[in-house]
């Protein structure tokens, strides 16, 4: 059974430019997270999405970084525009339904110039 | 709100050696408790579970107790091997949202043949 699948794995872009990353869960999850980690420190969710509605979006930078899972499967996170203080590892996870065990994806590495 | 705190932050063994990784949480009103692992470059892979209501759980040279009251829980690796060198994170849920996990800042573990 495919992991959760996130892509792109590395991206390097200039301050003020957008970016945006992916990521597919596990086949049957409802549950998607979206993580923040910082060099040295833990994850810290950024957004939970149950099927395609965000329940808690509470951490999210509204102002530059939006969300989006249109069907309830696959789904896209967006900044616009990148600051340098947001370059870190973009973790996805996703479980079967909430509160269940998270299984994560390798991340996307994002380093703002 | 709650906290996590990982001690020490990194850790060297020899080979074959036993040990122990500590976490502390500051609200003990805790839903369970969950220790990952994470190798360099990639996401997190969950080890233990433990509810609530457990004092410890195992998984072959991986024991994971609990102590709510003291806000406490201890990894412990027996006949630690190379293939351990990774970084151990615990992680609570939020105190009133079970849904939303805290992580510790890790533990950097270096297993030396």
């Amino acid at each position: 059974e495919a992991g959760v699948v996130q892509s792109p794995r590395y991206k390097i872009i200039e301050k003020k430019q957008p970016v945006a990353f992916w990521c597919n869960p596990i086949s049957g999850h409802n549950t998607l997270y979206w993580y923040l980690q910082n060099l040295g420190q833990g994850p810290e969710l950024l957004i939970r999405y149950e099927n395609e509605e965000a329940v808690d979006d509470s951490q999210l930078p509204k102002d530059r970084f939006s969300a989006e899972r249109l069907k309830g499967v696959d789904s896209t996170l967006k900044i616009q525009p990148a600051e340098l203080g947001d370059s870190a590892v973009y973790l996805c996870a996703s479980s079967l339904t909430s509160g269940e065990t998270q299984y994560f994806g390798p991340g996307t590495r994002l380093l703002v110039l | 709100k709650q906290e996590v705190t990982q001690i020490p932050a990194a850790l060297s063994v020899p080979e074959g050696e036993n040990l122990v990784l500590n976490c502390s949480f500051t609200d003990s009103a805790i839903y369970n408790l969950q220790w990952f692992r994470q190798d360099p470059g990639k996401g997190l892979t969950s080890l233990l579970l433990i509810q609530s209501s457990q004092r410890e759980q195992t998984s072959g040279r991986l024991n994971a107790s609990l102590d709510k009251s003291s806000g406490r829980s201890t990894l412990y690796i027996a006949a630690s091997q190379p293939g351990d060198s990774a970084t151990y994170l615990c992680a609570v849920p939020e105190t009133g949202a079970t849904n939303k996990l805290i992580f510790g800042t890790g533990t950097l573990l270096a297993v030396q043949p």
